[in-house]
C-alpha cells in the first residue's frame, strides 16, 4: 500500500532564502507526482505536476524534482517571500489500475518579513 | 463562474441525520473526486468517477453514497452523519487520469456533526 510521508510538519524560515520541502513514497509505481498549495481554509491549488518518465518540472521560483528508485521528490523554493506561507501538499498517483491519488500529510510553511 | 464549486460552503449536523454535499465543476471534465480531510490524515479518497453512472470506491468509503447522473455534479451523502465524519470535505475534476493532467479542487465543505 502507497504512503506519502512529508518532513518536516511545519517550518519556518526569513524572507529571501532558498528552502526545499521533502516528500517521500513507498511504492516507485507512480504515474506521476504533484506537488499542492493550501492556504488556510481554501482548497488545494497544483504547482507542479511531474510524470514518471520526467525528472523535473519548473515554475518560476519553484523546481520539483522526482526520483522514483529511492522514492523521493523535493520541491525547491528560490528567494521565498511571505506570500509563500502556506500548506504545501504531495501526492502520488499509483499505477494500481485505478486511478487514486495518495497525499502526504503537508509541510506547514511560514516565511518571515 | 467557470470552475468547480461546492456547497454548503458550512454545515452543522446531528448524528444519524441524512447529509448531502453538492459539487459542480464547468468544464465538463469526465473524472470527479470526493476527498475528506483530517488533521494528522491529509486527505484520503472517498469515492471518485470516470463518467457519468461510473463511480468507484476509495480510500474511505464506508458511511457515505455518491452518484452521478450528469458530468458537471457529484454528489456525496452522508445517509446517517457520525462524529467521525466531523471533516473538511473536497470535491476535485480532472480531464484525464493516469499522469496526464492534474486535479481541480474546490473550495471545501466544513461539516460539524454534533
Amino acid at each position: 500500500k502507497q504512503e506519502v510521508t512529508q518532513i518536516p510538519a511545519a517550518l519556518s524560515v526569513p524572507e529571501g532564502e532558498n528552502l526545499v520541502l521533502n516528500c517521500s513514497f513507498t511504492d516507485s509505481a507512480i504515474y506521476n507526482l504533484q506537488w499542492f498549495r493550501q492556504d488556510p481554509g481554501k482548497g488545494l491549488t497544483s504547482l507542479l505536476l511531474i510524470q514518471s518518465s520526467q525528472r523535473e518540472q519548473t515554475s518560476g521560483r519553484l523546481n520539483a524534482s522526482l526520483d522514483k528508485s529511492s522514492g523521493r521528490s523535493t520541491l525547491y523554493i528560490a528567494a521565498s517571500q511571505p506570500g509563500d506561507s502556506a500548506t504545501y501538499l504531495c501526492a502520488a498517483e499509483n499505477l494500481s489500475g485505478t486511478y487514486k491519488y495518495i497525499f502526504g500529510t503537508g509541510t506547514r510553511l511560514k516565511v518571515l518579513a | 463562474d467557470a470552475g468547480i464549486t461546492q456547497s454548503p460552503r458550512y454545515k452543522i449536523t446531528e448524528t444519524g441525520r441524512q447529509v448531502t454535499l453538492m459539487c459542480h465543476q464547468t468544464w465538463s471534465h469526465s473524472y470527479m473526486f470526493w476527498y475528506r480531510q483530517d488533521l494528522g490524515h491529509g486527505l484520503r479518497l472517498i469515492y471518485y468517477s470516470a463518467a457519468a453512472d461510473i463511480t468507484d470506491k476509495g480510500e474511505v468509503p464506508d458511511g457515505y453514497v455518491v452518484s452521478r447522473s450528469k458530468t458537471e455534479n457529484f454528489p456525496l451523502t452522508l445517509e446517517s452523519a457520525t462524529r467521525s465524519q466531523t471533516s473538511v470535505y473536497f470535491c476535485a475534476s480532472s480531464e484525464l487520469a493516469g499522469g496526464q493532467e492534474t486535479q481541480y479542487f474546490g473550495p471545501g465543505t466544513r461539516l460539524l456533526v454534533l
